[in-house]
């Protein structure tokens, strides 16, 4: 059964600091791998989809990459904002059957001015 | 603008009671979802529809129930069987790899 870590379940930073996020995953076997940002009491907004074939994908100030074989992958948010302040969730598709979701539990990302 | 809109925002329900959250979506989309979010846990599936008059369970589905009889509506039922709903339900629905989710409903169980 594929299980996603994200790890710091929390991370506080002032304004400004590049951080990395981390998600790592059980079953190497997925079909591609999405990072999304939750504001508080919304829905979540994808941010970057990586299929299992691509290493990174791009947009902005936001670089995500993944390492198949290692079952990693990481959100790396430049030059942080506080309007980057939300949960970022990290989402795994199995490369077969029903195109299910598993998610991450999420890291909450505090950014101060 | 297209996308998908979750009813009520709030919902309170007693102890025995069924309710009902709303999801509508006017994206054309074939698939939709409901998950539920619990504080400190990930996203769980609850059910899927892959097409109308069709759905199938999910990781969670005991207590709940859903229909899919139009293309742009998925309604999920909270019936007195869930032992515990108090949570944030999200709706999403998905074509290719785009999946798109609205705002959330958070039902609380007084």
């Amino acid at each position: 059964k594929q299980e996603v870590t994200q790890i710091p379940a929390a991370l506080s930073v002032p304004e400004g600091e590049n951080l990395v996020l981390n998600c790592s995953f059980t079953d190497s076997a997925i079909y591609n791998l999405q990072w999304f940002r939750q504001d508080p009491g919304k829905g979540l907004t994808s941010l970057l989809l990586i299929q299992s074939s691509q290493r990174e994908q791009t947009s902005g100030r936001l670089n995500a990459s993944l390492d198949k074989s290692s079952g990693r992958s990481t959100l790396y948010i430049a030059a942080s904002q506080p309007g980057d302040s939300a949960t970022y969730l990290c989402a795994v598709r199995a490369d077969t059957g029903f195109q299910k979701l598993v998610f991450g539990t999420g890291t909450r990302l505090l950014v101060s001015p | 603008d297209g996308g998908i809109t979750q009813s009520p925002k709030y919902l309170f329900r007693k102890e025995g009671q069924n309710v009902t959250l709303s999801c509508e979506q006017n994206l054309n989309h074939d698939a939709m979802y409901w998950y539920r979010q619990d504080p400190g846990q990930g996203l769980r599936l609850i059910y899927y529809s892959q097409i109308v008059n069709d759905f199938q369970k999910g990781d969670i589905a005991e207590g709940y129930s859903v229909s899919r009889e139009k293309k742009e509506s998925f309604p999920l039922t909270v019936t007195s069987a869930q032992k515990n709903p108090t949570a944030f339900y999200l709706c999403a629905s998905r074509q290719g790899n785009v999946l798109t989710f609205g705002a959330g409903s958070r039902l609380t169980v007084l």
